[in-house]
C-alpha cells in the first residue's frame, strides 16, 4: 500500500504571513504529483500537476516545488488571505492516484 | 459548459440493499474515478476506468463494482450495502495523466 504523508495535519496562520507545508511520497514508480485545494462544502479543485524532478509551479500567491529523488513536494502560500482557508491535498500518481490526508489551513484575521 | 454531475446528492438506504450512485461527465474525459471520503482517511480510491469497457480496482474495492459502457458514465454499485459503507462518495474525471482531476459535488450515503 502506497504511503502519501502530509504535514502538518493542521495549521493556523496569521493573515498576511507566508506559510508552507509538505507532501512525502514513494520515490519509486513516480509519474506525477498533484496538489488540490478543498474548501469546506465544495469539491477538490486542481492546483498543480508536476511530473519532472525540480519542477516548480506557480499560480498567483501559491507555488509548489517537487523533488522526486527524495520523494517530497512543498506547497507555499505567500501573504495568506482569509480565502486561502481550505484543506490542501497532495496526490501521488504511478498507475493510479493516491491522495494524502491533507493539511487543513486556517487563516486568522 | 462541460461538467461532472453526481446523483443523488444524498441517499439513505438499508443494510443489504443494492445501491447505485451515478456519475456523468460531459468533458469527454477518458479517465474516471470513484473515491470515498471518511474522517481520518482522506480520499480513498474505490475503482477507476481509463476508457470504455476498462475498469480497475482501487485500494478499497471490496463490496463495490463499476461498469463503463460509454465515455460519459461510471456508475458505482454497492452490491449489498453495509453500515461500513456510510460515507461521502466523490466521482472525478481527467483528460489524461498530465492533467488534474475534475471532481463532482459528492454523494452522501447513509446505510442504516
Amino acid at each position: 500500500i502506497l504511503n502519501v504523508e502530509q504535514s502538518p495535519q493542521s495549521l493556523h496562520v496569521q493573515e498576511g504571513d507566508s506559510t508552507n507545508f509538505t507532501c512525502s511520497f514513494p520515490s519509486s514508480n513516480f509519474y506525477a504529483l498533484h496538489w488540490y485545494r478543498w474548501e469546506t462544502a465544495k469539491s477538490p479543485e486542481a492546483l498543480f500537476v508536476m511530473t519532472l524532478n525540480g519542477d516548480e509551479k506557480k499560480k498567483g500567491r501559491i507555488s509548489a516545488t517537487l523533488n522526486t529523488k527524495e520523494g517530497y513536494s512543498y506547497l507555499y502560500i505567500k501573504g495568506s488571505q482569509p480565502e486561502d482557508s481550505a484543506t490542501y491535498l497532495c496526490a501521488f500518481e504511478d498507475d493510479k492516484i493516491i491522495f494524502g490526508k491533507g493539511t487543513r489551513l486556517h487563516i486568522l484575521p | 459548459d462541460a461538467e461532472i454531475t453526481q446523483s443523488p446528492r444524498h441517499k439513505i438506504t438499508e443494510t443489504g440493499r443494492q445501491v447505485t450512485l451515478a456519475c456523468h461527465q460531459t468533458w469527454n474525459h477518458n479517465n474516471m474515478f470513484w473515491y470515498r471520503q471518511d474522517l481520518g482517511h482522506g480520499l480513498r480510491l474505490i475503482h477507476y476506468s481509463y476508457g470504455v469497457h476498462d475498469t480497475n480496482k482501487g485500494e478499497v474495492s471490496d463490496g463495490y463494482s463499476v461498469s463503463r459502457s460509454n465515455t460519459e458514465d461510471l456508475p458505482l454499485t454497492l452490491e449489498s450495502a453495509a453500515s461500513s459503507q456510510t460515507s461521502v462518495y466523490f466521482c472525478a474525471s481527467s483528460f489524461d495523466r498530465n492533467y488534474g482531476y475534475t471532481f463532482g459535488s459528492g454523494t452522501r450515503l447513509t446505510v442504516v
